[in-house]
């Protein structure tokens, strides 16, 4: 069945390093891939996402690469900031779904002052 | 403008009893979808409703249902609660179905333990 994995699952840097998170899917159908963020006691925002039509996508201090071929996808935080300590999630759209996605077991990401 | 509200935020039940989950949508939204986060993992699609109807559904067993009334909020129905159903449920809202941006908008979730 469809599945995405998501690593690693804790992650810890110095305020100002960069973040890389790496996700992998195995449905070839996704062509969509958002990535969300949830702080403590709230739910899921999303922060940045790419279609399967683009291979990079850049917003600010965050971006998004994806290798269809690889079937990889991969989020990356630059000069991070205290407040970007939260739990991200990639996600993958499933196979004939609207607004239906497969989630990846999260990421916990602590920024270090 | 309100986002997606969810209630109740907190709640505990026994073994066998049945739970009712409520969403309200973000302004403009017309689908909805029910989400199962369990502790530490990534939120699981349960279902999605438009229109008042069940359009698709994830792998979870009938014990598992819900509603969309016609102001477009939601509710979701779990009878016969095992210990394993304790989880965070999520309600999303999305735009018309036209729009299809991708973006789904949480609420905060209801937290279910089951006793």
């Amino acid at each position: 069945g469809e599945n995405v994995e998501q690593h690693p699952s804790t992650l810890s840097v110095q305020e100002g390093d960069s973040a890389v998170i790496k996700c992998t899917y195995s449905d070839s159908a996704s062509n969509y891939f958002p990535w969300y963020k949830q702080e403590l006691g709230k739910g899921p925002q999303l922060i940045i996402d790419i279609r399967s039509n683009v291979g990079e996508k850049k917003d600010q201090r965050i971006a998004v690469t994806l290798n269809k071929t690889a079937k990889h996808f991969s989020l990356h935080i630059t000069e991070t900031q205290p407040e970007d300590s939260a739990v991200y999630f990639c996600a993958a759209s499933i196979r004939g779904g609207t607004y239906k996605y497969i989630f990846g077991t999260g990421t916990r990401l602590k920024v270090l002052a | 403008d309100a986002g997606v509200t969810q209630s109740p935020t907190h709640l505990i039940k026994t073994r066998g009893q049945q739970v009712t989950l409520r969403c309200s949508p973000k302004s403009g939204h017309d689908t909805v979808s029910w989400y199962q986060q369990a502790l530490g993992q990534g939120p699981q699609f349960i279902f999605q409703y438009y229109e008042e109807e069940e359009r698709q559904r994830g792998n979870f067993p009938d014990r598992f249902s819900g509603h969309q009334f016609p102001n477009y909020s939601s509710e979701l129905n779990v009878n016969a609660l095992l210990l394993g159903d304790s989880a965070l449920y999520l309600c999303a809202s999305s735009p018309l179905a036209g729009a299809n941006t991708g973006e789904l908008f949480f609420g905060e979730g209801s937290r279910l333990t089951v006793l």
